[in-house]
């Protein structure tokens, strides 16, 4: 079974400069997590999506982040303007379960950003 | 609001030492507790998870947690470590509609 991919792995911009990442789950899962893990720290939900719709989202900084899952299966996560804060690990993460979820996820390896 | 601590930020242990990292967490309902582990390089995978029942649950590689309700702890247990348990553990609670709470983690060194 292919797990949950993820890209770009690594990407460094300046400051103010705009970001994407993609996500791709694993086949037939119905929710899909993205998360912020800084170093030093635990992951931290930023969205949280069943099928096509957004079911949290309450720790996504809107002013800059923003993502969709037009489709119901992949997604992206976009930064803009990206402040030196943002400097993280995206994760995404998918489950199967739905409404019952009982939190097992499986997550893909990540995309690394360093804003500058 | 929901929380979850982790003890140590950075053990460090000598092979076939035994290991026991502690996880507390803060949520009033029913919890589902997890371990994740992220070996170097590789993404994060669960070790182990306790829904309901026995509260000695047992996990891959030889690790266990205990559930004890009255001290909302999850400890990580393992007997005897390798050098291939060098790696970062993190704690998690379910808040409810698959949301995942993370501890801040816990770096594991196993000197050889």
């Amino acid at each position: 079974e292919a797990g949950v991919a993820q890209s770009p792995r690594y990407k460094i911009i300046e400051k103010r400069q705009s970001v994407a990442f993609w996500c791709n789950p694993i086949s037939g899962h119905a929710t899909l997590y993205w998360y912020q893990q800084i170093l030093g720290q635990g992951p931290k939900l930023l969205i949280q999506f069943q099928n096509n719709g957004v079911v949290d989202d309450s720790q996504l900084p809107k002013d800059r982040f923003s993502a969709e899952r037009l489709k119901g299966v992949d997604s992206t996560l976009k930064i803009q303007p990206a402040k030196l804060e943002d400097s993280a690990v995206y994760l995404c993460a998918s489950s199967s379960t739905g409404q019952r979820n009982t939190g097992e996820l499986f997550f893909g390896e990540g995309s690394r950003l360093t804003v500058l | 609001a929901q929380s979850v601590s982790q003890h140590n930020h950075h053990v460090i242990l000598s092979e076939a030492a035994s290991l026991e990292l502690g996880c507390n967490y803060s949520y009033g309902g029913t919890v589902n507790l997890f371990w994740y582990v992220q070996y170097p390089g590789q993404h994060l995978q669960l070790l182990l998870k306790y829904f309901s029942g026995d509260p000695l649950v047992k996990g891959i590689k030889g690790f266990e947690a205990e559930f004890i309700k009255s001290k909302f702890s999850f400890n990580l247990r393992k007997p005897s470590v390798q050098w291939s348990d060098t790696a970062e553990y993190f704690c998690a609670v379910n808040a409810g509609g698959g949301k995942l709470i993370f501890g801040q983690g816990t770096e594991l060194s196993v000197k050889p």
